[in-house]
């Protein structure tokens, strides 16, 4: 099974920063990883699909890089509905979710 | 709209059975493969079950596997998942989601989720 390793598990953070978080697959999974979005109580938003291209309807400040076996999601000015969790997931083989990156306020 | 609507959730017993359902509208659903995804109290996501568009090919996650039945129907817009023997193990909000495409793509359209619960 191919395993997620995201980083940092939190994150603190304040309106306007730029904020970067990575996620590490135990293969290479070449581009196939996605980024989602997660408020509480509510369902996942993809944001970022084959490594770096933007879901529809999905704010630029989002922008998403890597292949093989690192990579990272990249919030540039982070707004205050920003603030939720951010899951990474590869679909090279089934499919497989990072453990999560919380985004809190600082 | 696009729009996933999960129901059938509850409380169960250990051992018991649970069929929830997802209520597909606003686009094709016969052209998507469709998942369903968990995800435990205060934990993360973890993918169930996938089935291709046409519900010819299932796959599921070893532990799931010989528990759990992934279905389709398509004339009524709706898929299924039948849980038998359930476990503890298996509380959680259970998500039906729709593949990007055909089967082997993220997912980019959720329901809102139904919680199921096992516990004696």
């Amino acid at each position: 099974d191919i395993q997620m390793t995201q980083s940092p598990s939190t994150l603190s953070a304040s309106v306007g920063d730029r904020v970067t978080i990575t996620c590490r697959a135990s293969e290479s999974i070449s581009a196939w990883l996605a980024w989602y979005q997660q408020k509480p109580g509510k369902a996942p938003k993809l944001l970022i699909f084959e490594a770096s291209s933007l879901e529809s309807g999905v704010p630029s400040r989002f922008s998403g890089s890597g292949s093989g076996t690192e990579f990272t999601l990249t919030i540039t000015s982070l707004q205050p509905d920003d603030f939720a969790t951010y899951y990474c997931q590869q679909y090279y083989v089934f499919w497989t979710f990072g453990q999560g990156t919380k985004v809190e306020i600082k | 709209q696009v729009q996933l609507v999960e129901s059938g959730g509850g409380v169960v017993q250990p051992g018991r059975s649970l069929r929830l359902s997802c209520a597909a509208s606003g686009f094709t659903f016969s052209d998507h493969a469709m998942h369903w995804v968990r995800q435990a109290p205060g934990k993360g996501l973890e993918w169930v079950a996938v089935i291709s568009y046409d519900g010819s090919n299932q796959e599921y996650r070893d532990s799931v596997k010989g528990r759990f039945t992934i279905s389709r129907d398509n004339s009524n817009n709706t898929l299924f998942v039948q849980m038998n023997s359930l476990r503890t193990e298996d509380t959680a909000v259970y998500y039906c989601a729709r593949d990007k495409a055909e089967g082997s793509d993220p997912f980019d359209i959720w329901g809102q989720g139904t919680l199921v619960t096992v516990s004696s």
